[in-house]
């Protein structure tokens, strides 16, 4: 069965950074692209950033790039998202999402709230 | 970006009816479209992709349609387990867009 487990939000200030992680288990993550998608009560669902199964294509959200680094380890069956810079604005329930162009599986999500 | 618009917004109706969703996107994106369902406090589930095949596991009662700039979702007889957010996403551009929801009710 395959399992996404996304762990590391937290309450964090104005201009703070935070590490999200994902943890990937019940297929070849390997041989997966992988995606952040997260979604605000006001803003519905959002893409956020994508990463191929190699690491060697990369692309993000206008809104967060510059601010969001995706990385992953397959060796660890892991992804990660690396947010700098938060604002207000990136108070969301993130979630990691497999597949190239839609997603079919996600984890249970993660809280992100950026307060002072 | 290209923006998806779902309507309705919400959407009442009973068991058994007969229920469609629409999704429109501001330029065409041939057939490369999904469809989720989102029960409340879970993560959105892969209904439909490539706007009309049907993901492993889904009852047939769901099925999409559609192609260019306007596309379909319908439920043939809703049963009590489809009373959820549906949201729409294309892939035509790198940028992944998702419509604002569909909420379907109980009426």
């Amino acid at each position: 069965e395959v399992q996404l487990v996304e762990s590391g939000g937290d309450l964090v200030q104005p201009g703070g950074s935070l590490r999200l992680s994902c943890a990937a288990s019940g297929f070849t993550f390997s041989s997966y692209s992988m995606n952040w998608v997260r979604q605000t009560p006001g803003k519905g669902l959002e893409w956020v950033s994508y990463i191929s199964s190699s690491s060697s294509t990369i692309y993000y959200a206008d809104s967060v790039k510059g601010r969001f680094t995706i990385s992953r380890d397959n060796a660890k069956n892991s992804l990660y998202l690396q947010m700098n810079s938060l604002r207000a604005e990136d108070t969301a329930v993130y979630y990691c999402a497999r597949g190239v162009d839609y997603f079919d599986n996600w984890g249970q999500g993660t809280l992100v709230t950026v307060s002072s | 970006d290209i923006q998806m618009t779902q309507s309705p917004s919400t959407l009442s109706a009973s068991v058994g009816d007969r229920v469609t969703i629409t999704c429109r996107a501001s330029q065409s994106i041939s057939n490369w479209l999904a469809w989720y369902q989102q029960q409340p406090g879970k993560a959105p589930k892969l209904l439909i992709y490539r706007a009309s095949s049907l993901e492993s596991g889904v009852p047939s009662r769901f099925s999409g349609s559609g192609s260019g700039t306007e596309f379909t979702l319908t439920i043939s007889s809703l049963q009590p387990d489809d009373f959820a957010t549906y949201y729409c996403q294309q892939y035509n551009t790198y940028s992944r867009t998702f419509g604002q929801g569909t909420k379907v009710e109980i009426k």
